[in-house]
């Protein structure tokens, strides 16, 4: 069975702009979450989408936003970007929302804002 | 609110030696708590869980952790390091109907020839 796939893995782009993530999780999973990782803030956790809605957000700014498609495919966009934003953004899937099932997580995408 | 602490950002130990991480956990609520490894430039993969069953979690690659309510611990022990172990290595914690999972700040460890 494939695992959670992000696309694209690497990603420059300059302040002020806007970027758009892609997560594909593994087939049968229908819960997605995204976490950003930075050397500072360590791991956060961002949103997490079940059935195309939103069930539960981080503390981050409304910048932040995402969705989640019938397929369960979510992406997950930033916009105004900010130096603060660099990092590398991953993506879990998981079977439902219940607290015990796994999180599996994808490759990750870093993106660097200059 | 939920909150995990690890103590020691980083770790090493000779190969052969004994490898102990810690974790310390907040929860006002019943716990489950993961132990995850990331290698260099990848994502994350769970080692193990712990959701209210035994409190003596076995896990990939040899690791194991023992859950421990009056201290409030999750401790990550593996008889015998490997070269291969070198990694950062994070416990985190959620709760029943959640999947937000709350991260410690990592501990990296090497391991020394």
């Amino acid at each position: 069975k494939a695992g959670v796939t992000q696309t694209p893995r690497y990603l420059i782009k300059t302040r002020g702009q806007q970027v758009t993530l892609s997560c594909s999780p593994i087939s049968g999973h229908r819960s997605v979450s995204w976490y950003q990782q930075t050397p500072g803030q360590g791991l956060q956790f961002l949103f997490e989408y079940f059935s195309e809605t939103q069930r539960n957000k981080g503390n981050f700014p409304g910048r932040f936003s995402g969705r989640q498609f019938s397929n369960s495919r979510s992406e997950m966009n930033v916009s105004t970007l900010e130096l603060g934003d660099s990092a590398l953004y991953l993506c879990a899937s998981s079977l439902s929302a219940g607290g015990v099932d796994t999180q599996y997580f994808g490759p990750g995408t870093r993106l660097t804002v200059l | 609110a939920q909150s995990v602490t690890q103590l020691g950002s980083h770790v090493s130990v000779s190969e052969g030696a004994l490898v102990l991480l810690r974790c310390n956990y907040s929860s006002s609520v019943p716990p489950y708590l993961f132990w995850y490894v990331q290698y260099p430039n990848q994502g994350l993969q769970l080692l193990l869980k712990y959701t209210s069953a035994a409190t003596l979690v076995k896990g990939i690659n040899g690791f194991e952790a023992e859950f421990k309510k009056s201290e409030t611990s999750f401790h990550l022990t593996k008889p015998s390091a490997h070269m291969s172990d070198a990694a950062e290595y994070f416990c985190a914690v959620s709760h029943q109907g959640a999947q937000k999972l709350v991260f410690g700040q990592g501990t990296r460890l090497t391991i020394n020839p």
